[in-house]
């Protein structure tokens, strides 16, 4: 089965400052896809950024950017210059190539933002 | 582009009552998806549909829910009877994907479901 784990529940980050939200996963496949989702106060679930695991190459939009290690199973986000906007739960998801793709999501990880 | 519709917004029934979940995934989206999500919690996966097809629905409580996509587009989600563990905010999703893609799901509002 595979898992995803975000072991931090809460961060926090000054404005304008640079913060990593940290995720791994579990798995035994070797191609897979991986995605941050940003859920706002508002509840709807957006997508932030997405990383093809046979991509070598570190997945980047605009300020956000993921560091994806796939030996370490490792795959965290990193938002700079952070803004009172991206205060949010953040979801790391992963997601088989195959059949039957279902999407798991790990606990996610409450931003806060400071002023 | 109109996003993924959810109605009602929040529900609050007894115990052993029913409900449903109505969504309207966004025009041409082949796939979609019904999820719980329990307070702290990620959204857990309840089904998918391809066009009115079931794709996957291994994690859904069979005795007391029930989803239906009978055209392909329009979904609605039941639970019959409810319990106390059943509270939680049911998230639809679609995408334009087929089986095999990494396209993203596009989420609605979801539903808060709360049980006396």
């Amino acid at each position: 089965a595979q898992t995803v784990t975000q072991s931090q529940p809460e961060m926090s980050v000054q404005e304008a400052e640079t913060v990593t939200l940290s995720c791994t996963y579990d798995t035994s496949e070797s191609d897979y896809y991986l995605f941050w989702y940003k859920q706002p106060p508002s509840r709807q679930m957006i997508l932030v950024i997405r990383q093809e695991a046979y991509k070598q190459q570190n997945a980047t939009e605009n300020r956000f950017s993921v560091n994806f290690q796939k030996a370490a199973k490792s795959f965290s986000l990193k938002i700079s210059d952070s803004q009172l906007g991206d205060a949010a739960m953040y979801f790391c998801a992963y997601r088989r190539t195959r059949a039957n793709n279902d999407m798991r999501f790990g606990a996610g990880t409450r931003l806060t933002v400071k002023p | 582009e109109a996003g993924v519709a959810q109605s009602p917004r929040y529900k609050i029934i007894e115990k052993r009552q029913s409900v449903a979940f109505w969504c309207n995934p966004i025009s041409g989206h082949a796939t979609l998806y019904w999820y719980q999500q329990i307070l702290g919690q990620g959204p857990k996966l309840l089904i998918q549909f391809q066009n009115n097809g079931v794709v996957d629905d291994s994690q859904l409580p069979k005795d007391r829910f029930s989803a239906e996509r009978l055209k392909g587009v329009d979904s609605t989600l039941k639970i019959q009877p409810a319990k106390l563990e059943d509270s939680a905010v049911y998230l639809c999703a679609s995408s334009l994907e087929g089986k095999h893609s990494n396209q993203p799901q596009h989420f609605g509002d979801g539903t808060r479901l709360s049980i006396l």
